[in-house]
């Protein structure tokens, strides 16, 4: 059973480029969250989708967009680069239950120069 | 109110020694509370999580204590192991909150041999 899987795993880009980052939750699982980790820090939330939509989101400003695909699986889109958003990506999912775990992926490490 | 603050910030045991991790939140609407461990290059794994309804949770080696009048919790590890050795996160979230986690900084534990 295949857990919360990210790609890619590592990514360089320039300032002022864009970025697409990928994720497919663990089976079973419907909700898919995103979280922002710079270094030495604690994840931050970004924003979570369910059923196609957006339904909760961090303060993160609105170059950061995602999306659901009907098959849970969901991207994360940063436009207009900026060196602050080098960070590790993390996507977490979570079954319909109320209140249950979140499972991470093994994130997305983002470099931009 | 969204805040959670954790300490130390890194911490050194010796092999067998306990290790205590602890966090304070501010939001008292906050009514759960998960521990999660990330080795380097890894996302967070779920540890062991409580519910304010008890003081007090034990898992194997790992026990989270609770205390909601001083909105404080804490993590100890018991008869720590080099294995242990990862950075630890206490997180927070709320009912109706969906599953959104506001994490602490993070606490590099080092367990020496």
């Amino acid at each position: 059973d295949a857990g919360v899987t990210q790609s890619p795993t590592h990514l360089i880009k320039t300032r002022g480029q864009q970025v697409t980052l990928r994720c497919s939750p663990k089976s079973g699982h419907d909700t898919v969250s995103w979280y922002q980790q710079a270094l030495g820090q604690g994840p931050q939330f970004i924003f979570q989708y369910y059923e196609e939509e957006e339904r909760q989101r961090g303060n993160f400003p609105d170059r950061f967009s995602g999306h659901q695909f009907p098959n849970y699986s969901s991207e994360l889109n940063v436009n207009a680069l900026l060196l602050g958003d080098s960070a590790l990506y993390l996507c977490a999912s979570s079954p319909p239950s109320y209140n249950s775990p979140l499972h991470f992926g093994n994130g997305t490490r983002l470099t931009v120069t | 109110q969204q805040q959670v603050k954790q300490s130390p910030q890194s911490l050194i045991v010796q092999k067998g020694g306990i290790s205590i991790i602890n966090c304070a939140y501010e939001n008292t609407a906050f009514d759960y509370f998960p521990w999660y461990q990330q080795f380097p290059g890894k996302g967070p794994a779920l540890l062991i999580a409580i519910r304010p309804d008890v003081s007090e949770k034990k898992e194997g080696r790992f026990t989270i204590s609770f205390n909601k009048s001083a909105k404080q919790f804490s993590l100890h590890i018991m008869d720590s192991q080099p294995g242990d050795s990862a950075t630890y996160f206490c997180a927070a979230s709320r009912s109706g909150g969906y599953n959104k986690l506001i994490f602490g900084a993070g606490t590099r534990l080092a367990v020496h041999p």
